[in-house]
């Protein structure tokens, strides 16, 4: 069975930290999806990225980065100098290919204080 | 503009009394997805469609049910609410990739927010 787990369930930090959100996934799968969705307070759900099991490239887009370790079933996220517009509930998912599901973790509530 | 469309998006209803919350891309895109999102549990899928007339249960069906006539419209149905289908309901829809239904990116709709009384 698939599953993906976002221990943390919020996090709190001053505007200008650096932050990481950790996402562990379980598959057995050879072929899966990665993703990360934020969710800002008013509620819409914005795409941030999309990894594809055989690319571990770590990508970085702008004050993100990923970091996927396949060794760890992990796909981790963070934010460099963090801002308040970064307040907002992050989840990470799993897809495999061609099954149609698509699995979200929990959720992780970041708050970004000034 | 590229969007999904839900519609209502808010409800108070009573228990027994059948609704149904539709849904609309206008992307063309053959993959469609209902998620429920409750306090603590993420988001939960209920159901999905590859494409047209192909339907197939998520991890959280019990109670819904949903069709797929259009490649525009994904309805969701609560055939007899209970208040434990009280919550934020998302629609989603996204293309094919070469990985497969359901593996690229997701555009969601703003949410339906369900109160069974």
């Amino acid at each position: 069975a698939q599953k993906v787990t976002q221990a943390q369930t919020e996090i709190s930090v001053v505007e200008k930290e650096d932050v990481t959100l950790d996402c562990v996934y379980e598959t057995r799968d050879t072929t899966y999806y990665l993703f990360w969705y934020k969710q800002p307070p008013s509620g819409e759900l914005v795409f941030l990225i999309r990894r594809n099991s055989f690319d571990e490239q770590n990508e970085i887009s702008g004050r993100y980065s990923w970091n996927f370790q396949k060794s760890t079933s992990s796909f981790n996220f963070t934010i460099t100098a963090s801002q308040v517009v970064d307040s907002a509930v992050y989840f990470c998912a799993l897809s495999s290919s061609n099954t149609g599901k698509l699995i979200f973790g929990q959720g992780t509530t970041l708050q970004v204080k000034p | 503009e590229a969007q999904v469309t839900q519609n209502p998006r808010y409800l108070i209803t009573v228990t027994g009394k059948k609704l149904t919350v539709t849904c609309s891309q206008n992307m063309n895109h053959e993959y469609m997805s209902w998620y429920r999102q409750d306090p603590g549990l993420g988001l939960r899928q209920i159901y999905y469609s590859m494409n047209v007339e192909v339907t197939d249960k998520g991890d959280v069906p019990e109670g819904y049910k949903v069709s797929r006539k259009e490649k525009r419209n994904f309805p969701l149905i609560l055939e007899s609410p209970s208040p434990n289908q009280t919550s934020l309901y998302f629609c989603a829809s996204s293309q094919l990739t070469s990985g497969g239904a359901g593996t690229g990116e997701l555009f969601f709709g703003e949410g339906s927010r369900l109160t069974v009384l």
